[in-house]
């Protein structure tokens, strides 16, 4: 079956300029997130949809960082006026249950390499 | 605060040398702790979910253990397609508590 995907799976801004990441999650997973991955770190958390709603953006560095999932499905996570400290790995996933549903393995995507000029 | 440190940072293992990375966290509770492993230019892999002290789980040469402070992955008799980074994570009961604390990880280098 299909995994999760994201796409552009490589994207090069110049300093200032909007990107926009999408990503498609496993159809049907209520949860979707979005961590932002720095060179030989972990994976950070961003933020968390339940399907359409977004419950946690507490891990948004910025308020040049948004997200969106309007339909519960594809979700978007753009960012206005990058800088350089912006160059990461920005992985999606997504999980079957909302937050009522237990504990689940969330299944990530390959991810977007951000590199800001 | 919740957190997650992972040892050591590298390792490196002859084909067929067992041995275990280690994985200690604080948490105000534990929903679960997760392995996962990466491959360069790859998104995170699943592996294990644990949910309790005690708890053991087994896939192929990796076996994963949990302990109220610390979780183990152990490599028995490696091969060189193992070596990737291997992540550690948990999941808290708080309020956000949907959200994967990660550690650095521990990144395996299997020669033959």
């Amino acid at each position: 079956g299909a995994g999760v995907s994201q796409s552009p799976r490589y994207k090069v801004a110049k300093r200032g300029q909007d990107v926009a990441l999408r990503c498609d999650p496993i159809s049907g997973h209520v949860s979707l997130f979005w961590y932002q991955q720095a060179l030989g770190q972990g994976p950070e958390f961003l933020t968390y949809f339940q399907n359409e709603a977004q419950l946690d953006k507490s891990g948004l560095p910025s308020d040049r960082f948004f997200a969106e999932r309007p339909e519960g499905s594809v979700s978007t996570l753009k960012i206005q006026r990058t800088q350089q400290e912006d160059s990461a790995v920005y992985l999606c996933a997504s999980s079957p249950t909302g937050l009522a549903g237990g504990t689940y393995e969330q299944y990530f995507g390959p991810g977007t390499r951000l590199t800001v000029t | 605060e919740d957190q997650v440190t992972q040892s050591p940072e590298a390792l490196r293992l002859q084909e067929g040398e067992s041995s275990s990375l280690n994985c200690s966290y604080t948490v105000s509770g534990l929903r679960g702790l997760f392995w996962y492993r990466q491959d360069p230019g790859k998104g995170p892999e699943f592996l294990f979910t644990l949910y309790s002290a005690g708890e053991e789980k087994e896939k192929e040469r990796l076996k994963a253990t949990l302990t109220k402070k610390e979780s183990f992955l152990h490599i028995t008799a490696p091969k060189p397609e193992d070596s990737a980074t291997y992540l550690c994570a948990v999941q808290a009961w708080s309020q956000a508590g949907t959200a994967l604390i990660f550690g650095k990880g521990t990144t395996l280098s299997v020669s033959s």
